[in-house]
C-alpha cells in the first residue's frame, strides 16, 4: 500500500520569501505517479504537477519548482518569491501506475499562509 | 467542454434521508472516482470505476453504493445518511494512456450536511 507524509501541518511567510513543501512517500510499486494539488480557499482541486517514477528530472514552471529525490522517496515542492495568492492546502500525492482505477493517496496536506 | 460536472453543490439532509450526487464528465475518461473530504484531512477514496458497468470499493466505502450505467456518468448514493457523512464529497476522472495515466480532474465538490 503507498502512503505520504507531509510532516508540515501549517506554513506561514512573508510575500517574496521562497518556501519549500516537504513530501515523502511510501510505496512498492515499482512504477507509479506522483502528483501535487493545491486547494485554494476557494475549494476546489488544482492540478500542479504529474511526474513518473522514472523521470527523476527536476522540473521548474515560472516560480514553482519540483524536486524528485527517488532514492529518499521525496517530491519536494518550492515555490519561489510567493505571493498572497499563493495561500492554500498543498497535496501531494502518490499514484500506483500498474493497477486499475490508479486512484491518488492524498496526504493530510500543508497549509500554506503568505501574507503581504 | 465542461470537464467534471457535480449536482448538487450543496445539500442538507435530516439522519435517515437518501440522496444521490450526479457526476459528469464530457473528456471521455475511463476512470472515475468519488472522494471525501474532512476537515483537516486529505482526500479519501470511497469507490471508483475503471469502465461502464464497473465499480470497486475505495478505502471508506460503507454507508454507500454507487453506479456507473453510462460511461460518462458516475452516481454516488447515500441510502440512510448519518452524521458521519457529512462531508465535502469530490468526483473526479482520469485518462487512461498508453504509459499509463494522465491527469486526474475534480469536479468542484459538494458540500453535504447531515444533521
Amino acid at each position: 500500500a503507498q502512503k505520504v507524509t507531509q510532516a508540515q501541518t501549517e506554513i506561514s511567510v512573508v510575500e517574496k520569501e521562497d518556501v519549500t513543501l516537504d513530501c515523502v512517500y511510501e510505496t512498492r510499486d515499482t512504477t507509479y505517479y506522483l502528483f501535487w494539488y493545491k486547494q485554494p480557499p476557494s475549494g476546489e482541486l488544482v492540478f500542479l504537477i504529474r511526474r513518473n517514477s522514472f523521470d527523476e528530472q527536476n522540473e521548474i514552471s515560472g516560480r514553482y519548482s519540483w524536486n524528485f529525490q527517488k532514492s529518499t522517496s521525496s517530491f519536494n515542492f518550492t515555490i519561489t518569491a510567493s505571493q498572497v495568492v499563493d495561500s492554500a492546502v498543498y497535496f501531494c500525492a502518490p499514484s500506483p501506475a500498474n493497477q486499475a482505477g490508479t486512484a491518488l493517496i492524498f496526504g493530510k496536506g500543508t497549509t500554506l499562509s503568505v501574507s503581504s | 467542454n465542461a470537464g467534471v460536472t457535480q449536482t448538487p453543490k450543496f445539500r442538507v439532509l435530516k439522519t435517515g434521508q437518501s440522496m444521490t450526487l450526479l457526476c459528469a464528465q464530457d473528456m471521455n475518461h475511463e476512470y472515475m472516482y468519488w472522494y471525501r473530504q474532512d476537515p483537516g484531512m486529505g482526500l479519501r477514496l470511497i469507490h471508483y470505476s475503471v469502465g461502464e458497468g464497473t465499480t470497486a470499493k475505495g478505502e471508506v466505502p460503507d454507508g454507500y453504493n454507487v453506479s456507473r450505467l453510462k460511461k460518462q456518468n458516475f452516481l454516488l448514493g447515500l441510502e440512510s445518511a448519518a452524521p458521519s457523512q457529512t462531508s465535502v464529497y469530490f468526483c473526479a476522472s482520469i485518462l487512461r494512456l498508453a504509459g499509463g495515466v494522465g491527469e486526474q480532474f475534480f469536479g468542484p465538490g459538494t458540500r453535504l450536511t447531515v444533521l
